[in-house]
């Protein structure tokens, strides 16, 4: 079946530096990723999403590039702040599970910011 | 914005008592679902609608049972609660094109 990994369960940065997430898929269908945050005590939000292939899509300053050749979705930031601090999901559909709107989710990576 | 409304927020039940969690959404949306979430483990789908009065199961279906009484209304029936249970239940919406779910703030579940 499908499957996402994310391989850090908590990563901690000093504000100003750069991040990457790692997300990697597996499905023997056309993939749609998505990334999503969830703040602490709030509900996850979409934060980026992408079925293109070696097309970076952007928001918010996170940016990503869905990889089909190497079956990545990593989320990049070059300045991270405070306020990023929050638990960050991967997440994937196919063609065949869109049709009933199942996504598939990576178990999580906290980020943790500090001053 | 969408909106999803869960209640409660929070409960506390005992072992093989009975538990409700209620989802409401106003958005119109088509879809509905239940996720779990636990440490370690991310969001899993535990049943979803696409229709009033239809359910199906998700990925871990096993000890809940799911309603959906109309549009707008998507509950999650813990029949017989037990320790494993005890999580945080997140209910979402989306549209039929799916291009985006729309979560509630989370019931946090301790069964004890």
């Amino acid at each position: 079946g499908d499957s996402v990994t994310q391989t850090e369960g908590l990563v901690t940065l000093t504000k100003g530096l750069p991040v990457m997430l790692n997300c990697t898929y597996q499905t023997t269908y056309s993939p749609f990723l998505f990334w999503y945050v969830q703040h602490l005590n709030e509900a996850p939000k979409l934060l980026l999403k992408s079925s293109t292939d070696n097309k970076r899509t952007e928001h918010q300053g996170f940016y990503a590039t869905l990889h089909k050749s190497s079956s990545s979705f990593h989320l990049q930031k070059s300045s991270v702040q405070l306020s990023d601090s929050a638990l960050y999901f991967c997440a994937l559909s196919t063609l065949w599970t869109q049709v009933v709107g199942q996504l598939t989710f990576g178990r999580g990576t906290r980020l943790q910011v500090y001053a | 914005e969408a909106a999803v409304t869960q209640s409660p927020r929070s409960k506390v039940a005992v072992t093989g008592g009975k538990v409700t969690l209620s989802c409401h959404q106003t958005n119109n949306h088509d879809y509905m679902y239940w996720y779990r979430q636990d440490t370690g483990h991310g969001l899993r789908l535990i049943h979803y609608s696409y229709v009033a009065d239809s359910t199906e199961k998700g990925d871990i279906p096993d000890g809940y049972k799911a309603s959906r009484p109309s549009q707008e209304n998507f509950s999650l029936i813990l029949e017989l609660a037990s320790l494993s249970q005890t999580a945080v239940y997140f209910c979402a919406s989306s549209d039929q094109q799916n291009e985006r779910l729309f979560f509630g703030h989370g019931t946090k579940l301790s069964v004890l």
